[in-house]
């Protein structure tokens, strides 16, 4: 059964700083790894997604790692903003056609 | 709007009542999960659809639970006899078959909260 773990489950920074979420997952035979923003009681928005033959993807100051043989994938912020905080949720796609996600990080961005 | 629609956003009942939630999911996917989410969790599968086929159920879907996705369009979950451990969000998800590039869209959820 796949296990996906996010470290750190909760985050505070200075606006400004750069910052690097992690997300480890227990089985290598995925399709691909997505991940998520959400906003408090809100649904989730997809950021970045990794195919498994890829080893990274960037979508402005954000830019997520995928190394899949030791299951580790790594979301990079750049120039964090207060308008970033929120939860960030790992998620891989493996063969049983179910996402299955991590706990999450939340950031909290301060002025 | 061509994103993922879920109605109600919120749903307050009753122990033992019956609710049912519904999501409109893009128009040209033709797969369409539903998750739950408890809070400071991620979400957890429940089950999916492929067009009109129910083809994964989750072990988490307890007999008071069912989904019908007729026609291949709108989806439904009902939830028979509530339990305060039902309180959750049920999101909605939905994507175009392409397995390697399969991305998600969600709903922005409807919040249960069983009293």
């Amino acid at each position: 059964k796949q296990e996906v773990t996010q470290i750190p489950a909760a985050l505070s920074v200075p606006e400004g700083e750069n910052l690097v979420l992690n997300c480890s997952f227990t089985d290598s035979a995925i399709y691909n790894l997505q991940w998520f923003r959400q906003d408090p009681g809100k649904g989730l928005t997809s950021l970045l997604l990794i195919q498994s033959s890829q080893r990274e993807q960037t979508s402005g100051r954000l830019n997520a790692s995928l190394d899949k043989s030791s299951g580790r994938s790594t979301l990079y912020i750049a120039a964090s903003q207060p308008g970033d905080s929120a939860t960030y949720l790992c998620a891989v796609l493996n063969a049983g056609n179910m996402l299955t996600f991590g706990g999450g990080t939340r950031l909290m961005v301060k002025p | 709007d061509t994103g993922v629609s879920q109605n109600p956003r919120h749903k307050i009942t009753k122990r033992g009542q019956n609710v049912t939630f519904r999501c409109d999911p893009i128009s040209e996917h033709n797969r369409l999960y539903w998750y739950r989410q408890t809070l400071g969790q991620g979400p957890e599968f429940l089950t999916y659809f492929q067009n009109e086929a129910q083809l994964e159920k989750s072990r988490l879907l307890s007999d008071r639970f069912s989904a019908e996705r007729p026609k291949g369009s709108f989806s439904t979950l009902e939830i028979q006899r509530t339990e305060q451990g039902d309180s959750a969000m049920y999101l909605c998800a939905s994507s175009v078959r392409d397995r390697i590039n399969e991305k998600l869209f969600f709903g922005s959820g409807t919040q249960l909260s069983v009293l």
